[in-house]
């Protein structure tokens, strides 16, 4: 299995454009998680999804930010406009369906840059 | 709101075993204790988890006092790849609540 496969690895912005990050979970994972991470804040929950559908979007800083999934076989989490303060490295994890729902699958990352 | 509290830091020896303490006075009954690790730039990575008994799986142990007030992760052979970034997490039991909120973690570093 590949493992969470996130697009793209590394990401240069200017301000006020528009990023999409992707995510395909781990196929049989239904739930998904988005992560954000910068020095200052660390490792914070932005929203998840169970079944395609979001249970918790209490983490989402603004309404610069929105997070979809269309399918079970991927996510998009998309800012607009960007600013220099989104600036971090953004996780997404999976687990799969039923049992064994123990263990978050983390892909390896998103960097995000906004100059 | 901050429900572990772990050192920041910690140094071990290449070959001993790494003991990372984790307080979590707070826990309830339905509470499991996670642990977590990040290698430097990687998405984070599963260790193990235990409700009330000790658990041992092929990376670590974890033994949890019996008041479930706090935890130590062991990893019993230190080796420098297990330099990283150690997170003592406590999440609920509930189905479909299975969110992970990361407090600041235990920067470990092996000492050749």
């Amino acid at each position: 299995d590949a493992g969470v496969i996130q697009s793209p690895r590394h990401e240069v912005t200017e301000m006020g454009q528009e990023v999409t990050l992707r995510c395909k979970p781990i196929s049989g994972h239904n739930s998904l998680f988005w992560y954000r991470q910068t020095m200052m804040r660390g490792l914070e929950l932005l929203i998840y999804f169970n079944n395609n559908v979001p249970i918790d979007d209490s983490g989402m800083p603004e309404d610069r930010f929105s997070a979809k999934m269309p399918n079970a076989s991927f996510s998009t989490l998309k800012i607009q406009p960007s600013e220099p303060r989104d600036s971090a490295v953004y996780f997404c994890a999976s687990i799969p369906t039923g049992g064994g729902r123990n263990e978050q699958f983390f892909g390896p990352g998103t960097r995000l840059t906004v100059l | 709101d901050a429900k572990t509290t772990q050192p920041p830091s910690m140094d071990c020896a290449e070959g001993r075993a790494a003991n990372l303490p984790c307080n979590h006075s707070t826990i309830s009954g339905n509470e499991y204790v996670y642990w977590y690790r990040q290698i430097h730039s990687q998405g984070p990575q599963y260790i193990i988890h235990g409700l009330k008994n000790n658990e041992t799986n092929e990376m670590a142990s974890l033994i949890i006092t019996e008041d479930r007030k706090s935890s130590t992760l062991i990893l019993p052979h230190a080796t420098l790849r297990d330099t990283a970034v150690y997170y003592c997490i406590v999440r609920s039991a509930n189905f479909g609540n299975e969110k992970l909120t990361f407090g600041t973690g235990t920067r470990l570093t092996i000492i050749p």
